[in-house]
């Protein structure tokens, strides 16, 4: 069964510092991956779909890139607003279906 | 704009039942794909399940730990989504969130837009 890992689990960023959140699939996933962001008491937001193409309405600052086992999410400025957690989902193999990372949490230093 | 409405949530105990409902706006309902994805307290997203659309057959899949014990619905006349979660384990303590299903690989999606999700406790 596939493996989503993410790392590091925390990462404490500085304003207007930029930020690398790192996803591993425990098998291939092609550019099958998708990230989320999630606030604080909010549901998530789709950020990043096909492991680097922005959704809609989601700033340039946010990029995303790799394929197979091997992804990233680069934030390259943070913002006050970017300060959440996020998630990595792979939508390639099934079974067993949609399967999340553990998160990352983006947290200011 | 994307409106996504979950309710039913609540407190219910083990071996018990509960209904969810996600009422759905501002897209055409029954030409999508739903999901529901769950996250228990302090932890990270799970994905429950999901209904294709009846022109693609109206077919269920479910996670392996709901596989039996919860079943998915839709009524296209009422633009609403169920999830009937019956025989609950206290693991199923979770916020339960809908979502809409933008794209496919290999049976695997991944969502669009989120609803602000409902509150599901199983406690004695």
């Amino acid at each position: 069964e596939i493996v989503m890992t993410q790392s590091p689990a925390t990462l404490s960023v500085s304003p207007g510092e930029r930020a690398t959140l790192s996803c591993r699939a425990s098998q291939s996933v092609s550019s099958n991956l998708a990230w989320y962001q999630q606030k604080p008491g909010q549901a998530p937001r789709l950020l990043i779909y096909g492991a680097s193409t922005r959704a809609t309405g989601i700033p340039a600052r946010f990029s995303g890139s790799g394929s197979g086992t091997e992804f990233t999410l680069t934030i390259s400025s943070l913002q006050s607003e970017d300060f959440a957690v996020y998630y990595c989902q792979q939508y390639n193999n099934w079974p067993p279906g949609e399967t999340f990372g553990g998160g990352t949490k983006v947290e200011i230093k | 704009e994307v409106q996504l409405v979950e309710s039913g949530g609540g407190l219910v105990k083990p071996g018990g039942s509960l209904r969810l409902s996600c009422a759905a706006s501002g897209f055409t309902f029954s030409k999508a794909w739903m999901s529901w994805v769950r996250q228990a307290p302090g932890k990270g997203l799970e994905w429950v399940g999901r209904i294709k659309n009846k022109g693609d057959g109206g077919t269920t899949d479910y996670a392996a730990p709901v596989k039996g014990r919860f079943t998915i619905s839709r009524d296209d006349s009422k633009n609403t989504l169920y999830l009937q979660m019956n025989s609950v384990k206290t693991e199923d303590t979770a916020v339960y969130y809908c979502t809409t299903v933008l794209y496919c690989s290999g049976g695997t999606c991944y969502s669009g837009d989120w609803g602000q999700g409902t509150r599901v406790t199983v406690s004695s």
